[in-house]
């Protein structure tokens, strides 16, 4: 088993690309989420999907969307993306009837 | 106020010693805490995951939870090498879909 797995991992954008980040997970977990991690600020949550066909915000959704596509994947769309959004970005995945989240290798991104 | 506090170190220690590592919160809502370990450039890894107070055992480590004083605890026995890394608190409301709120990270290093 692969676990979560997360392309690309390594992205440089000019301010205003757009560009998806692709998460799928083979535990047939039904939840999954995107973080992303800064330094000095820690994990924080973007979105979340509890389960297929649900999607909510997290603590820091603007300039993102997301789309549950289905079981298995989660995408995360920075439309136009800014300089503030270079981060290090997670997938992780869960049951979803226990919070016990498992988390990818992570998607680092640079705008510039 | 950070709804979770935690030291970012470094903390460094000699082989063999023990390690305390802790987290405060203020949100008394929380009622599932998770330690995750995570090496430099790679993702978050599940190391105990605990519901509400009381402690948990896995090989060397134990986990502490004071829903009382709002403080957990990580206890690393018998500090090897290869225990250098950042090690994140997190916490969650709900058992189910919820997000996770993390701490910063401590960034432990064991000396040889």
């Amino acid at each position: 088993n692969a676990g979560v797995t997360q392309t690309p991992k390594f992205q440089v954008l000019k301010t205003g690309q757009s560009m998806t980040l692709q998460c799928a997970q083979d535990m047939n977990h039904n939840s999954m989420y995107w973080y992303r991690q800064d330094p000095g600020m820690g994990l924080r949550l973007i979105y979340y999907s509890a389960s297929e066909g649900t999607t909510d915000k997290g603590e820091v959704p603007n300039g993102y969307n997301v789309s549950r596509l289905n079981k298995r994947e989660f995408s995360l769309r920075l439309e136009s993306a800014a300089p503030s959004q270079t981060s290090v970005y997670f997938c992780a995945s869960s049951s979803g009837l226990v919070n016990e989240q498992f988390f990818g290798p992570g998607t680092r991104l640079t705008v510039l | 106020q950070k709804e979770v506090e935690q030291d970012p170190g470094p903390l460094s220690v000699p082989e063999g010693a023990i390690v305390s590592l802790n987290c405060t919160y203020s949100n008394s809502a929380f009622q599932y805490f998770m330690w995750y370990r995570q090496y430099s450039r790679k993702g978050p890894e599940l190391l105990m995951y605990t519901y509400s107070s009381g402690n948990k055992e896995d090989g060397r480590f134990t986990a502490q939870v004071d829903k009382s004083s709002k403080y957990i605890s990580l206890f690393i026995r018998d500090s090897q090498p290869s225990d250098s890394a950042t090690y994140l608190c997190a916490m969650a409301p709900g058992g189910g879909a919820d997000g996770l709120t993390f701490g910063k990270g401590t960034h432990l290093i064991i000396q040889p």
